[in-house]
Parts: C-alpha cells; sequence; structure tokens
C-alpha cells in the first residue's frame, strides 16, 4: 500500500534551516511529482511548491522563493524539503502530498522559536 | 495566482442536516476543484477530486458540483464523523487552497 511517512518533529531558532523528509513506499516513485503543503496553528493550507520527482524539476510559490529547496533521492524514494532563514511565523505542520491529491504524509511539526 | 475563497468559514449544524459549502475562484478553473475534509491532529483526506468525482471509499452523502468559477460540496445527511474542517482546492495552476470551513455542532 502507498505510504508517506515524514520525519519527526524539529525545533529550531530564528534564522536557522530545516530540512523534512518524506519516505515513500508502496509505488514507484519516479512516476508523480510531490508537493509541499504546510499548516500554520490553527491557519489554513498553504501551498509551497513541488518537485517532479523523475527530473528533479521544482516550482516553488513565490512567497517562499530563495528560502525553499526541494529534492529527491530516488535511490530510498525520499524527497526532501529544506527551509532556510527560519522565522517564528514558519512554525507549521509540514506536509508531503502526491500529485495524485490522495496520498498524503502524516506532518512533520516544525516549531521556530528562540 | 488563482485566489479561492470558501463560504461560510464556519457553520453549526445538527446530525441528519444538509450541508452546503461554496468555494470561488478569482478565474475560469474549469473543473480542476477539489475538497478536502481535515480533523485535528490529522492530514486532509481528499473527498471530491475534478469537482464532482466521489473518491473511492468516501460516503455517497458527499457530493460536489460546478465548474468555471464557482463550486459547491454538498453533506445530504450530516454524520456526527462529518463534523471537521473542509477545504476546496484548485489543481488548474499550481495549488491553491479556501480558507476552510469549520462544521460545529
Amino acid at each position: 500500500q502507498v505510504q508517506l511517512v515524514q520525519s519527526g518533529a524539529e525545533v529550531k531558532k530564528p534564522g536557522a534551516s530545516v530540512k523534512v523528509s518524506c519516505k515513500a513506499s508502496g509505488y514507484t516513485f519516479t512516476g508523480y511529482y510531490m508537493h509541499w503543503v504546510r499548516q500554520a496553528p490553527g491557519q489554513g493550507l498553504e501551498w509551497m511548491g513541488w518537485i517532479d520527482i523523475n527530473t528533479g524539476g521544482t516550482n516553488y510559490a513565490q512567497k517562499f522563493q530563495g528560502r525553499v529547496t526541494m529534492t529527491r533521492d530516488t535511490s530510498i524514494s525520499t524527497a526532501y524539503m529544506e527551509l532556510s532563514r527560519l522565522r517564528s511565523d514558519d512554525t507549521a505542520v509540514y506536509y508531503c502530498a502526491r500529485d495524485d491529491l490522495e496520498f498524503w504524509g502524516q506532518g512533520t511539526l516544525v516549531t521556530v522559536s528562540s | 495566482d488563482i485566489q479561492m475563497t470558501q463560504s461560510p468559514s464556519s457553520l453549526s449544524a445538527s446530525v441528519g442536516d444538509r450541508v452546503t459549502i461554496t468555494c470561488r475562484a478569482s478565474q475560469s478553473i474549469s473543473t480542476y476543484l477539489n475538497w478536502y475534509q481535515q480533523k485535528p491532529g490529522k492530514a486532509p483526506k481528499l473527498l471530491i477530486y475534478t469537482a464532482s468525482s466521489l473518491q473511492s471509499g468516501v460516503p455517497a452523502r458527499f457530493s460536489g458540483s460546478g465548474s468555471g468559477t464557482d463550486f459547491t460540496l454538498t453533506i445530504s445527511s450530516l454524520q456526527p464523523e462529518d463534523f471537521a474542517t473542509y477545504y476546496c482546492q484548485q489543481s488548474y495552476n499550481t495549488w491553491t487552497f479556501g480558507q476552510g470551513t469549520k462544521v460545529e455542532i
């Protein structure tokens, strides 16, 4: 069965970077794009961008341009999202989601606090 | 960027009620409109894709309609497990979500 399993919660200081992983199983990893979506506490869903797992091509939301980097390692079926220059308002649950909409990771809480 | 506007932002309803949530896109998105249900601490769950197609395993009391800029999610008879937050999402050009509708007792 298809599963997307994300890395565990992180606590970071302002100005630091965080890298969240999303390990896929149960399907051909290179067959789908992977999206990243975040949700601040008590807020709605915010799309951050996608990565073409096959080619490594990316498309980032303008809001995150210059701060976000999405990569993948096809040898271990894992996608990554790195966000740099963290601020307190980056505190959120970060989700990976397969491009067909149906499968989402369980979410990774990133807390940015001094 | 395509903006998605959902209404209402919250509603109170009772078990057995018919519930309707609307979503409007800032430009035509054909039928590239999806609906999700989210419960606290959980990832969103896909209910409806391409405006009106019911995702496998989702109860038939959920239905979607619309095209172009105006869309509707209807729950025909609200069940206790349906109390949650619902989001629309456009997938016509990247992704954008509506702000959510919280369905409460």
